[in-house]
Parts: structure tokens; C-alpha cells; sequence
């Protein structure tokens, strides 16, 4: 069956460390993978789209990857601060199928 | 602001109940959607529009009756609905239906309790 997964619930990580957030797929051959962040009582924020012929993409203190091979995205956040908090989610789509599909997200929590 | 607006943001309904959820975008988008985000569960598409025409139907019950009169208006009706349909019901939008290719804007959200 198709999963997607996301590391952890939830991490705390350390203001001014790199917060690394996974997300990893099975049965999936997405042609573009997204990157969201949602806020408490409110809807997904996007961050950053990759696609699945790209290695790395950046914007400020952001990075995602995409390893086709290992069926993993990471989302990296340099220099964390406490307003980066918040629940992230990665999202897909099979090739060809037109449905985005969410996974249950990782909520993070930068401590000051 | 996303450009993505929703109305109500609280609604409390009983199951013999009919009301209905509006949302509107500002972005000229030619897609808009309907998700369902449970405590605990992964955003679930509900519908999708594109170019007012209705593309995808996840296997929502009918309690759920969705209406997209123009590219900028979407509405979900709910008659009848159960208390596990309590949830927070997402509208989003993108430039148009294809699903990954672009981002969507999502609105704030209707927080929906069924009694």
C-alpha cells in the first residue's frame, strides 16, 4: 500500500541548530514532492516545491532534498529560531495521478 | 493573508442540521479543493474543481455535496452529518488542477463540530 511517512511527531531542537525534518515514501513515483508549514488553527503554509530530477533546492535558510533512490525528502532549517515552530508537512503525487497526498506532518518546536 | 478566505471559521451543528461551508479566493486560480484534516491524520483530499468542473470525488459520502458556481467560489453542503465528521475542513486553491506541479493556497479553515 502507499505510505507516506514522516520522521518523527514530534522534535525539539535547539534555537540556532539545523532542524532536519524526513519524510519518506513507499509505492510511490512522484514526479514532485512539497514542503508545507502549518500553524496552530490555521491552514498549510506552501515552502517549497522539488522536483524529482533535482537533488537539492534552496530559499533562505531552507533546504530540501530529494533522493528518488532512497524514496526520502529531507527539510533542513538553518539557524532555527523559536518562530520556525510550528507542525511541517511533505506532500506528493504519483505521476500521473493529479491528487496531492499529505503526510501527518512533524511538529517541530525550536527552543530558545 | 493567502488570498484564500473562509466562512464561517466556527461552526457547531447538530446531525440533523443543513449548513454550508463558503470559501473564496482572490488569486484568479482555476483550481480550488476541498480537504478534511483530522486530529492526528493526514490532510484527506475531499474534492477537487478545475475550471469549475469537478475532477475528483475521494470517496466522500453524500452528507457531503460540493459547488464550485465559478472559478472563484467553492462550497461545501453538509446535511445529515455524523459527530466523526467534526474536523477542520480546508478550501485551497492553485493556479490550475495537476496536482504536485503547483503549490496550492490554502484558506484559514472551518473548525466544524457536529453534536
Amino acid at each position: 500500500s502507499q505510505k507516506i511517512e514522516q520522521n518523527s511527531e514530534a522534535l525539539n531542537i535547539q534555537e540556532g541548530k539545523t532542524a532536519t525534518l524526513t519524510c519518506n515514501y513507499t509505492n510511490y513515483s512522484p514526479a514532485y514532492l512539497q514542503w508545507y508549514r502549518q500553524d496552530p488553527g490555521r491552514g498549510p503554509v506552501f515552502l517549497l516545491l522539488i522536483r524529482e530530477n533535482e537533488k537539492e533546492k534552496r530559499k533562505e535558510r531552507l533546504k530540501v532534498t530529494f533522493d528518488t533512490t532512497l524514496k526520502q525528502s529531507l527539510f533542513h532549517i538553518t539557524a532555527s529560531q523559536p518562530a520556525d515552530s510550528a507542525t511541517y508537512l511533505c506532500a506528493l503525487e504519483n505521476f500521473g495521478n493529479e491528487k496531492l497526498t499529505f503526510g501527518t506532518g512533524t511538529r517541530l518546536t525550536i527552543i530558545p | 493573508e493567502t488570498g484564500v478566505t473562509q466562512t464561517p471559521r466556527h461552526l457547531v451543528m447538530g446531525m440533523t442540521n443543513k449548513k454550508s461551508l463558503k470559501c473564496e479566493q482572490h488569486l484568479g486560480h482555476n483550481a480550488m479543493y476541498w480537504y478534511k484534516q483530522s486530529a492526528k491524520k493526514p490532510l484527506e483530499l475531499m474534492f477537487v474543481y478545475n475550471f469549475k468542473e469537478q475532477t475528483e470525488n475521494n470517496s466522500v459520502p453524500s452528507r457531503f455535496s460540493p459547488e464550485c458556481p465559478n472559478s472563484s467560489h467553492l462550497f461545501l453542503h453538509l446535511h445529515t452529518l455524523q459527530p466523526e465528521d467534526s474536523a477542520l475542513y480546508l478550501c485551497a486553491s492553485s493556479p490550475q488542477g495537476g496536482g504536485s506541479s503547483y503549490e496550492q493556497y490554502f484558506g484559514p479553515g472551518t473548525r466544524l463540530t457536529v453534536t
